[in-house]
């Protein structure tokens, strides 16, 4: 048990919509991190908070957006959704700023049809 | 950029036989970090066993061992004593320090594709 949790399990939404994950992390931990896995993939880093502030983003354009708050949950906001979207969305939470041990929750899987 | 290639797509092993996964990566950096993660069915990534590399000694975690090779940007894992329990995707990464906007660090991980490990009783 990692503590993270996230939120829904499982979601459908239609090509075009706009979609909100949700993680809740462990207290004290000031890091959120989000990830992408394709089917058949390895997740792939999607943008990283440190203290409610985006510090690291990967190849993702701006419809992926993020927010994390002072009571350790965090948002990932996906706009104008694309078949190529669906994906499982895993969370990451840690104490530092990431050096230290990743605290994964279970996954949001997100089909786009 | 960084890539880490595991080449060995699927993996079977008998109940108490010991198998190594292989895992290749390509980097400039002299500093970094490598993991083996675990992703059983229930999706949730779990870490099994982590090596700094400036640490030339390689990383134990009980039946979980490394061999790491830096000069030849190898990192195995080899699980002694397979049980039905490690059945699982099982994935390499790697994570370097990157300066971030705010000055401060950041530290993202680069995953392969994974590996399928089935353990057959």
């Amino acid at each position: 048990e990692t503590g993270v949790t996230q939120s829904p399990t499982h979601l459908i939404k239609t090509r075009g919509q706009q979609v909100t994950l949700r993680c809740s992390s462990q207290s004290g931990h000031n890091t959120v991190s989000w990830y992408q896995q394709a089917l058949g993939q390895g997740p792939q880093f999607i943008f990283q908070y440190y203290r409610e502030e985006e510090n690291g983003r990967g190849n993702f354009p701006p419809r992926f957006s993020g927010l994390q708050f002072p009571n350790y949950s965090s948002e990932l906001n996906v706009n104008a959704l694309e078949l190529d979207d669906s994906a499982l969305y895993l969370c990451a939470s840690s104490p530092g700023q990431g050096r230290e041990k990743l605290f994964f929750g279970s996954g949001t899987q997100l089909s786009v049809l | 950029a960084q890539t880490v290639t595991q080449s060995q797509p699927e993996m079977s092993v008998q109940e108490a036989e010991t198998v190594t996964l292989s895992c290749t990566y390509d980097t400039s950096e002299n500093n970094y970090y490598l993991f083996w993660y675990k992703q059983p069915p229930s999706r949730q990534m779990i870490l099994v066993i982590r090596q700094e590399a400036y640490k030339q000694q390689n990383a134990t975690e009980n039946r979980f061992s490394v061999n790491f090779q830096k000069a030849a940007k190898s990192f195995s894992l080899k699980i002694s004593d397979s049980q039905l329990g490690d059945t699982a995707m099982y994935f390499c990464a790697f994570m370097k320090p990157a300066v971030s906007k705010s000055g401060g660090s950041n530290y993202k991980l680069t995953f392969g594709k994974g590996t399928l490990l089935t353990v057959n009783p």
